[in-house]
């Protein structure tokens, strides 16, 4: 069975611009749920989508947002791109409805110059 | 809310020698306890989980983590570490009616010295 798979795994972004990433869960997962990691915060959770549906949302503010589309695959897109968005952007999925386990991706690095 | 607090930013061990990293959870609901392992570049990977029942949870790699609900902590154990060991380490909480939403520490990073 192939992991989650996120793409791209690296981006180069300017200030002010927006960038769009995507993960596709492992098949069969219909919960998908973003991360970021940075050296000074940690890990922090963005969101989390099932069956489509928005289910919890983190403390981000309006430029961070995401979507899920009928086969389970998730974007998320951040706009007017800040120095200090640049990350790790963990995808994670779950095969159940609760959360007894989560599958993570490589993550894709955001660097924003 | 929850919350995960690991006291030990880095722990330098030498290979062979066990090691403990430690774990503290805050949480007002029952919860789900997991750890997970980092390799630098990679993603997290799940090194095992405590749902319910047995205190004691194991991996298949010889680690093991033992809940303890009166001091709300899930202390990572390995008896014998080994070079392949060296990672960072998250401990990580959910609530359980809290869907797929998990709190992580802020990660413990294991030297392994030949």
């Amino acid at each position: 069975k192939a992991g989650v798979t996120q793409t791209p795994r690296y981006l180069i972004k300017t200030r002010g611009q927006q960038v769009t990433l995507s993960c596709s869960p492992i098949s069969g997962h219909r919960s998908v749920s973003w991360y970021q990691q940075t050296p000074g915060q940690g890990l922090q959770f963005l969101f989390e989508y099932f069956s489509e549906t928005q289910r919890n949302k983190g403390n981000f503010p309006g430029r961070f947002s995401g979507r899920q589309f009928s086969n389970s695959r998730s974007e998320m897109n951040v706009s007017t791109l800040e120095l200090g968005d640049s990350a790790l952007y963990l995808c994670a999925s779950s095969p159940v409805y609760q959360n007894t386990e989560a599958f993570f991706g490589q993550g894709t690095r955001l660097t924003v110059v | 809310a929850q919350s995960v607090t690991q006291l030990d930013s880095q722990v330098p061990v030498f290979e062979e020698a066990p090691v403990e990293l430690r774990c503290n959870y805050s949480s007002s609901v029952s919860v789900y306890l997991f750890w997970y392992v980092q390799y630098p570049n990679q993603g997290l990977q799940l090194l095992l989980k405590y749902l319910s029942g047995s205190t004691l949870v194991e991996s298949i790699n010889g680690f093991e983590a033992e809940f303890n609900k009166s001091q709300t902590s899930f202390h990572l154990r390995k008896p014998s570490v080994h070079i392949s060991d060296t990672a960072e380490y998250f401990c990580a909480v959910s609530g359980r009616n809290n869907f797929n939403k998990f709190y992580f520490g802020s990660g413990t990073k294991l030297n392994v010295k030949p």
